[in-house]
């Protein structure tokens, strides 16, 4: 069975800074990978996602993810952060194999200061 | 439909009643899950339809917890004897198929046993 966490459970930084938020896996094989975001109020949007090849991910938003096999990890990273950016943010593991559910982190709680 | 749609958006309850939660996904996805989100918690996976058959459905908390999906569309998840801890923001997706593809998710219905 997959699992995920994110270890970060809140995060600040101040508008025009990097970002760089954390998710590790367990899973016995290469899984599917994906990031979401979840503004307040609001349901959750697809950042990017992993599926095999190139293993630097590229999303909306100006959001990259790398697939680290050794680390087991799927870290999410914007250069340049912009207020909007505040939500809460889901790092999900899929299956690929059996049942393909997708299970996610408990997520990390991004606030940006003006 | 263009999105994932889910009925009713609010639902308050008394303990002891039970509660229906409508998904509607979106045309086409043969996939369909279930979530719960509880305040400040990350999404807690339930089950997992594919067509009208649930391969995964490990993560109903008790048997109070039951879903179905008909039509290979329209899935609704029923809680029996509600109580306040079932309070919660319940969230379903849908995916074109199982494995590697992403998931949609509507906007929730939110749960709330007083």
């Amino acid at each position: 069975a997959q699992s995920v966490t994110q270890p970060d459970i809140h995060i600040t930084v101040s508008e025009g800074a990097s970002l760089e938020l954390r998710c590790n896996y367990s899973y016995g094989a290469t899984p599917y990978l994906f990031w979401y975001v979840q503004s307040p109020g609001q349901g959750l949007q697809l950042l990017l996602k992993y599926f095999s090849g190139d293993t630097l991910v590229q999303g909306i938003k100006g959001f990259e993810a790398e697939f680290k096999r050794s680390q087991s990890s799927f870290n999410l990273r914007k250069p340049s952060v912009h207020w909007s950016d505040a939500a809460e943010y889901f790092c999900a593991v899929g299956a690929t194999s059996g049942t393909y559910k997708y299970i996610f982190g408990t997520g990390t709680r991004l606030k940006v200061l003006a | 439909g263009a999105g994932v749609s889910q009925s009713p958006s609010n639902k308050v309850t008394e303990k002891g009643k039970d509660v229906e939660l409508r998904c509607d996904p979106i045309s086409g996805h043969t996939a369909l899950y279930w979530y719960r989100q509880s305040l400040g918690q990350g999404l807690e996976f339930l089950i997992y339809f594919q067509g009208n058959s649930a391969p995964d459905k490990s993560g109903l908390p008790s048997d109070r917890f039951s879903a179905e999906r008909t039509g290979g569309s329209v899935s609704t998840l029923t809680i029996q004897r509600t109580q306040q801890e079932d309070s919660a923001v319940y969230l379903c997706a849908s995916s074109l198929k199982a494995g590697n593809t992403e998931a949609f998710f509507g906007q929730g219905t939110r749960l709330t046993v007083v």
